[in-house]
């Protein structure tokens, strides 16, 4: 267990709704990250902190934004929610300079 | 072994039996390669790594094996149990930086 918890698990909303999903680690590691999953790719990285206030896009940030305002918490925000952002959205952290990433358990989003 | 298609490859073999996953990476200058396992509805769990200085690790019945020459990954499971029926997939780092990039894995199932 990585000491990652993301919540809500799982989550239905309309397209053009505001969506929020959280990330809390319970170890203080100062980089995390969120990647969503689909059937036929890799998971892709999003958005990824390696601070407090301190972010960087990834492959796949356009329609997303995060912000961390404390260490343990790294939030994804879906301003406008579309249909291709139905998805799996995982949370990782990484533990040090020359280690894997640990994941969380994911968020299933569905946009209607 | 892995494939950025719609269908992950799968590999079934007999409890008791040796498996074998293979990855291709793209990028010849990453350094870092992590394996790992994912079984439904849940995160990916990291399995093993193995840095490009090294070309075998071994684990609790986990090898893995890496080929610089032709950009290839594989990991044996010895003694394949029911329990690691889960989808496996690797994972490329350069230069211990900041983002990953993996590949769409291969689904193991373990016939009993």
């Amino acid at each position: 267990d990585a000491g990652i918890t993301q919540s809500p698990r799982h989550k239905v909303t309309e397209t053009g709704t505001p969506v929020t999903l959280r990330c809390h680690q319970t170890e203080n590691h100062r980089y995390m990250y969120w990647y969503r999953q689909d059937p036929g790719h890799g998971l892709r990285l999003i958005h990824y902190s390696y601070g407090v206030k301190d972010t960087d896009k990834g492959e796949v940030s356009d329609g997303y934004s995060v912000s961390r305002s404390k260490t343990e918490d790294f939030l994804l925000t879906l301003e406008s929610a579309t249909s291709s952002q139905t998805s799996v959205y995982f949370c990782a952290i990484k533990k040090g300079a020359n280690s894997p990433l640990h994941f969380g358990n994911g968020t299933r989003l569905t946009v209607t | 072994g892995e494939s950025v298609g719609l269908h992950l490859p799968t590999l079934s073999v007999q409890e008791g039996d040796n498996s074998i996953i293979n990855c291709a990476y793209s990028n010849s200058a990453s350094d870092y390669f992590i394996w790992y396992k994912q079984e439904s509805g849940k995160g990916p769990q990291f399995i093993i790594d193995i840095r490009s200085n090294m070309d075998k690790r071994q684990g609790q019945r986990v090898t893995v094996l890496l080929n610089k020459t032709v950009k290839h990954l594989s990991l044996q499971i010895a003694a394949t149990q029911p329990g690691d029926s889960a989808v496996y997939f690797c994972a490329e780092n350069l230069n211990t930086g900041n983002q990953f990039y993996f590949g769409t894995g291969t689904s193991l199932t373990v016939i009993p």
